[in-house]
């Protein structure tokens, strides 16, 4: 079984600060694990991707995350902050014989202040 | 298209009439998916294809939601009798593959049950 656990439900940052997102899952196999990011009213923009490959993956808009096995987390950075960067953002697990179908995690809200 | 279309934005229907919802996915994906989003930040698994055939339809409420992908046609889901409980936001996502691949979403359309 599969699960998945966003640390914070609401993260607030300043313009230019770093931001971190935290999320851990619990996978029975080997998951592949998503960052998306709904801004209001739209849907979900995929951000990054793991699926086995390197464990610090890059994405778009400046955002990376780190895979550790061990600590089984899935943590979401980046260095400075943009106002753009105000939306939800959701830490997503796939399992290898789930036939595809996604677990969302609960969200978190990122506001940025001036 | 490039981007995957989900018609209409809103719909809104009194208590026990007929709700259709309408999905084109990106072409060349033959992974199509359904999911409700409610209370915000809650995400459900309803239903997958492979072309026009279900995949995986573990998370469909039976008795009033059913799911078609025709080809060369919209996919659709429609939901009869509509009661209140099923008010959400209903995302359609598609992808090339079924594992370890990105799912790409529409905008969603807003179901309003009155």
């Amino acid at each position: 079984a599969q699960s998945v656990t966003q640390l914070d439900s609401h993260v607030s940052v300043s313009e230019g600060t770093p931001v971190l997102l935290r999320c851990n899952y619990s996978s029975s196999y080997s998951p592949s694990l998503f960052w998306y990011v709904q801004h209001p009213n739209k849907g979900l923009q995929l951000l990054l991707k793991y699926t086995s490959a390197a464990t610090l993956v890059k994405g778009i808009n400046g955002f990376e995350a780190e895979f550790k096995k061990s600590e089984t987390s899935f943590h979401l950075t980046k260095p400075s902050a943009h106002m753009s960067d105000a939306a939800e953002y959701f830490c997503v697990v796939s399992e290898s014989d789930s036939w595809g179908k996604l677990q969302f995690g609960a969200g978190t809200q990122v506001v940025v202040t001036p | 298209g490039e981007e995957v279309a989900q018609t209409p934005k809103h719909l809104v229907r009194g208590e026990g009439q007929k709700a259709k919802l309408y999905c084109a996915p990106i072409k060349g994906h033959s992974y199509v998916f359904w999911y409700q989003q409610v209370l915000k930040n809650e995400f459900k698994f309803l239903i997958s294809f492979q072309n026009e055939n279900v995949f995986d339809e573990t998370g469909m409420p039976k008795e009033r939601f059913s799911a078609k992908c025709l080809p060369n046609s919209p996919c659709s889901l429609e939901i009869q009798a509509t009661k209140l409980e099923d008010s959400a936001v209903y995302f359609c996502a598609s992808s090339p593959g079924r594992t370890n691949q990105p799912q790409h979403f529409g905008d969603g359309t807003r179901l309003s049950i009155l």
